[in-house]
């Protein structure tokens, strides 16, 4: 089956700094969504990119899908305390492949 | 969207015992997915669990140990059988609804 790997694994951020997760499959995606998970809580979805090259928005989250559709990027601009949380991309049609995801933390 | 009642949210049982968690749906859908999430780790996905049909089970899952039932199209039940503490982790139903997968709040399975 698919495999989708993520990077990195954590990520401790400074309030107010930019940071960007990879996601990578071992073959190419139909499509690629992103999920976040907050302590305790349970994944959210927050989009899916389905073109090749697609880039979409939201707020200070820009999601980015590869020309090949096998990678894409998560990049938050001024990270806020709200931002706290699992940050999972996840590829495949109804039965969805999830990356490890990354744990992000911030620094006040 | 699609709204996921889940039940269980928590429980801690002994070893050796079986858990049925519960899943409810607001609308009809075709297929349910049960996935498991170890302390610290990702989103494994456990079985598809089809109306009118056995469910499917991914590599490394099997009924014996994980039963489903899937008596309609809004509800579904899986069981964690014979626990070990190897069991202990949050068990999430879940539906695809316009290609987006939605998540019930999770069961938070601690087995001692």
């Amino acid at each position: 089956g698919q495999q989708v790997m993520q990077i990195p694994q954590y990520q401790h951020v400074q309030e107010g700094e930019d940071f960007t997760t990879y996601c990578n499959s071992s073959t190419t995606l139909s499509n690629i969504q992103w999920y976040k998970q907050r302590p305790g809580g349970h994944p959210v979805f927050l989009i899916q990119l389905v073109k090749s090259g697609e880039v979409k928005k939201q707020k200070r989250l820009t999601f980015q899908f590869g020309e090949a559709k096998k990678n894409s990027s998560l990049h938050i601009t001024a990270t806020q305390t709200t931002d706290v949380g699992t940050y999972f991309c996840a590829g495949g049609d109804y039965k969805l492949s999830f990356g490890a995801g990354t744990t992000v933390t911030v620094r006040a | 969207s699609a709204v996921i009642s889940q039940k269980p949210s928590r429980d801690i049982c002994q070893r050796g015992t079986s858990l049925t968690i519960q899943c409810q749906v607001d609308s009809q859908v075709t297929m349910m997915f049960w996935y498991r999430q170890q302390p610290g780790q990702s989103l494994t996905l456990i079985a598809t669990a089809n109306q009118g049909s056995e469910a499917t089970y991914e590599s490394g899952f099997v009924i014996d140990k994980f039963p489903i039932s899937r008596p309609n199209l809004t509800f579904s039940t899986l069981t964690v059988s014979n626990m070990s503490p190897e069991d202990s982790s949050i068990y999430l139903c879940s539906v695809n609804r316009d290609g987006i997968q939605y998540f019930g709040a999770g069961t938070r399975l601690s087995v001692l």
